[in-house]
């Protein structure tokens, strides 16, 4: 079973720094890759996505994959307090392109 | 923009009791999907579909059945509520392949 761990579980940045969430998963051979933002009493939101091994770029959001070591990141430039949310890592494994989830970063932006 | 609805928002059930939770989507999506969230487990997926008159099983489909009758609605249903069933359960729609999921706001169970 495909298993999607995130780190930190909790993060504080100061308004204006950068964001960064990690993301591990088990099989190297996942399809996409994919963060999803989770504001308080609401559904998650997907945010950006990665298939190839390297960086994808999407206004102030950079995504990092590297399938090697089986790890993603994503880089939040200029944090703002609305960004203010549960993070949310989901890997997708087969072909049926079911998403396995991580539990979540909840990241605060400090004014 | 996708647009994914749930009901009822929040529900008190009793143990042992039938419990009904309905999601339509405006986006002729073909794939529908529930979740359930509890803290430190993140999303869990329960069930979910491939058109009209598909369901299937999830990773933890067990004290869950699942309705597909149109292209627009999915229902999931606890047919006898157990407290470990109090969660927050969300639906979602996607296209097929690697489809963005859109998901709906969700809806608070507290089963008693």
């Amino acid at each position: 079973q495909e298993k999607v761990q995130q780190s930190p579980e909790s993060l504080i940045v100061p308004e204006g720094a950068m964001s960064s969430l990690n993301c591990t998963f088990s099989n190297s051979a996942s399809q996409s890759i994919w963060w999803y933002q989770q504001h308080p009493g609401k559904g998650p939101e997907a945010l950006i996505s990665i298939f190839s091994n390297g960086n994808k770029k999407e206004g102030r959001l950079t995504v990092y994959l590297n399938r090697a070591s089986l790890h993603v990141s994503l880089h939040i430039r200029d944090s703002q307090p609305s960004d203010s949310a549960v993070y949310l890592c989901a890997v997708s494994m087969d072909s049926n392109y079911q998403l396995i989830w991580g539990s979540g970063t909840k990241l605060i932006i400090k004014p | 923009e996708a647009a994914v609805t749930q009901s009822p928002r929040n529900k008190v059930a009793v143990t042992g009791g039938k419990v009904t939770l309905s999601c339509n989507q405006t986006n002729n999506h073909n794939n529908m999907y529930w979740y359930r969230q509890d803290t430190g487990h993140g999303l869990r997926l329960i069930h979910y579909s491939y058109g009209a008159g598909s369901t299937e099983k999830g990773d933890i489909p067990d004290g869950y059945k699942a309705s597909r009758p149109s292209q627009e609605n999915f229902s999931l249903i606890l047919e006898l509520a157990t407290p470990s069933q109090t969660s927050v359960y969300f639906c979602a729609s996607g296209g097929t392949g690697g489809d963005t999921q859109y998901f709906g706001p969700g809806t608070r169970l507290l089963v008693l």
